[in-house]
């Protein structure tokens, strides 16, 4: 079965500075997608950014990219020019590429607090 | 729009009481999820509907039954509820084989008094 690791219960971070969410995982399978999801203390789960296991280039979203090391099984996330509403849970997620097994597996979580 | 919704966003009640949660989205996915997440924020999959069928079905007591009278609505009911079910209980939903992200609902709490 496969399983998220992050490693950094919490973090914190000044505001327009940059900072990097650790996350790991254990998978036999060679064909998957990782994500990151932001959960504000509002509840709600948002995606913040998605990754295909079979793409070599990280992906970015604005402020947001990540470093995808295949062999290394590891998915951290950049936020840069941190801002005040970037504070949140973030949860790293795998999902199998395999057909069938559609189930995401959460990390649990990381407790960002953005200090103006 | 609200593409996920679930109803109702807060629910106390007493140990021992049955309750329901709905949950409905206008994605057009075909695949839907009910998700725990207890005190601690941890996030496990408890069941998931494809096309209405049953494909995920974890460890959960069999108090807990899902509902999926259609692809674009999936019901959750607790019967005899107890002091540890309060949790926030999300649905999502996606598609099946495409590899994206799930789509989560607002959450439900569920209180247990």
């Amino acid at each position: 079965a496969q399983t998220v690791t992050q490693s950094q219960p919490e973090m914190s971070v000044q505001e327009a500075e940059t900072v990097t969410l650790s996350c790991t995982y254990d998978t036999s399978e060679s064909d998957y997608y990782l994500f990151w999801y932001k959960q504000p203390p509002s509840r709600q789960m948002i995606l913040v950014i998605r990754q295909e296991a079979y793409k070599q280039q990280n992906a970015t979203e604005n402020r947001f990219s990540v470093n995808f090391q295949k062999a290394a099984k590891s998915f951290s996330l950049k936020i840069s020019d941190s801002q005040l509403g970037d504070a949140a849970m973030y949860f790293c997620a795998y999902r199998s590429a395999r057909g069938g097994s559609e189930k995401l597996v959460f990390g649990k979580g990381t407790k960002l607090t953005v200090n103006p | 729009d609200t593409a996920v919704s679930q109803t109702p966003k807060y629910l106390v009640t007493q140990m021992g009481n049955d309750k329901s949660i709905k949950c409905e989205q206008n994605l057009g996915h075909d695949t839907m999820y009910w998700y725990k997440q207890d005190s601690k924020k941890f996030l496990k999959i408890m069941f998931s509907y494809n096309n209405k069928e049953l494909i995920i079905n974890e460890t959960v007591p069999n108090r807990f039954s899902p509902k999926s009278p259609d692809k674009a609505h999936l019901n959750l009911h607790i019967n005899s509820l107890e002091l540890g079910d309060s949790a926030v209980y999300f649905c999502a939903s996606s598609f099946r084989d495409r590899g994206y992200g799930y789509t989560f609902g607002s959450g439900t709490r569920l209180t247990v008094v």
